[in-house]
């Protein structure tokens, strides 16, 4: 079992809608939870970062964290064309160590 | 200001030879990482430096892998005796201190091994 299991998608979804989605993970030691967006031939960028459990809110994304359950979840508002890429979690140890990154959610908006 | 930065951008090699990667983190970072991403295994981790500070090199999949990082800016990533397996994307990232959860990726070196 991969230490962080995301579904690969593709997720489609039509403009305007809200864009859910989820991560497991299996090993408690992990503390700091992320979201990456990756464009086709980019590398990834940093969306949301988060250490408690709860939510959290930045404009149009909201990331939320259950440590109870082992799950993570990003929700994406009024969702754009131009938030079509891949959604990667990722998680950490402590701050400044590697990151351990899920499979990736491919997500198409369409027009 | 100027982000990481990786050269080449592609590299196609032939099996059983050797490459090197280039990775320029942003100034002043002194944390350095690199990854790679693969379609069957996503984005893993290979190796990282801290100052002066011993890598961690946890991640480096054979001994046919190594890094070094000259003067605490520049790192080089080399593969030696290339094998089909090792095509993918290296990726390249750097934070500020290592203790900032933010770690902000180059743009990657696609290797294709014939």
């Amino acid at each position: 079992q991969k230490e962080v299991e995301q579904d690969p998608g593709p997720l489609s979804v039509p403009e305007g809608a809200i864009v859910s989605l989820n991560c497991t993970y299996s090993n408690s030691a992990f503390q700091y939870f992320m979201w990456y967006r990756q464009y086709s031939r980019k590398g990834p960028e940093l969306l949301m970062y988060t250490y408690s459990s709860g939510n959290k809110e930045d404009g149009r994304f909201t990331a939320q964290v259950d440590k109870s359950s082992k799950y993570i979840s990003l929700f994406i508002r009024d969702s754009q064309p131009s938030d079509s890429a891949t959604y990667l979690c990722a998680r950490v140890k402590a701050a400044g160590n590697k990151l351990t990154f899920g499979g990736g959610t491919r997500v198409l908006v369409k027009p | 200001g100027a982000g990481v930065s990786q050269s080449p951008s592609n590299k196609v090699t032939e099996k059983g030879k050797d490459v090197e990667l280039r990775c320029d983190p942003i100034s002043g970072h002194t944390a350095l990482y690199w990854y790679r991403q693969s379609l069957g295994q996503g984005l893993e981790f290979l190796i990282y430096f801290q100052g002066n500070s011993a890598p961690d090199k946890s991640g480096l999949p054979s001994d046919r892998f190594s890094a070094e990082r000259t003067g605490g800016s520049v790192s080089t990533l080399t593969i030696q005796r290339t094998q089909q397996e090792d095509s993918a994307v290296y990726l390249c990232a750097s934070s500020p201190s290592g203790m900032d959860n933010e770690q902000f990726f180059g743009p990657g070196t696609r290797l294709t091994v014939l």
